[in-house]
């Protein structure tokens, strides 16, 4: 069976400081990898989301950046972090052939102080 | 402009009482309709998946009904149980690009005993 794995699940780190977030998927291959954002009392933002390893699309401009080094790595970075880059980030993957059907991380709950 | 908005945005039953969830969408042309729960601290997982041609899916507890024409879905819980509060998101994929879905915002649930 398919199992999506996200680390870590809580991080606090100072205004300034890198990110980097890591979501691995097992049992499946060519997954659609996806990094959600959700803000506390909004719904979730599409931050990135990859259909293969180099293939990365970003959805919003900002300063965080995604790499897909493996075909079921995702890794989600910044090189300085902001404040309002706080809030709970998920990464979430899909089969190719349905593409509407999400499985998500547990997700991280990021606290930039 | 593709959006899904739900309401009410936050709800308290007692246990063993029903509740309904509104979700209405503009998104156009439509491809399908997913409900998910979000516990807290925890990725979505997904209840109902309807597409243009269904009225009505049941999970359990959860039924959803889909009006393409009016563009409205609702989640109905039956016999409330304690485990049910959560966040429910209405999610709307659109023809186009079945890669991006449309979140809703989500009806936070509460269930007292």
């Amino acid at each position: 069976s398919q199992t999506i794995h996200q680390w870590p699940a809580t991080l606090v780190q100072p205004v300034g400081s890198p990110l980097s977030l890591e979501c691995t998927v097992e049992g499946t291959s060519n997954p659609n990898l996806y990094w959600y954002r959700q803000a506390a009392g909004r719904g979730l933002q599409l931050l990135f989301y990859s259909i293969g390893i180099d293939q990365i699309s970003s959805e919003v401009p900002q300063n965080l950046s995604a790499s897909r080094p493996q075909d079921r790595q995702f890794i989600l970075s910044s090189k300085k972090l902001l404040l309002s880059d706080s809030g709970f980030y998920l990464c979430a993957w899909s089969d190719v052939g349905i593409p509407e059907k999400l499985f998500f991380g547990s997700g991280t709950q990021l606290s930039v102080l | 402009k593709n959006q899904v908005e739900q309401s009410p945005q936050s709800l308290i039953i007692l246990e063993g009482k029903n509740c309904t969830l509104q979700c209405n969408y503009t998104v156009s042309p439509f491809s399908n309709l997913r409900w998910y729960k979000q516990d807290t601290g925890r990725g979505p997982v997904s209840l109902t998946i309807m597409t243009f041609s269904e009225n009505t899916k049941s999970n359990g507890r959860y039924t959803a009904t889909l009006d393409a024409d009016t563009k409205q879905s609702s989640l109905h819980i039956t016999a409330s149980q304690l485990s049910d509060s959560a966040s429910y998101i209405c999610v709307v994929t659109s023809s186009y690009n079945t890669d991006k879905l449309i979140f809703g915002t989500g009806t936070r649930l509460q269930v007292f005993p």
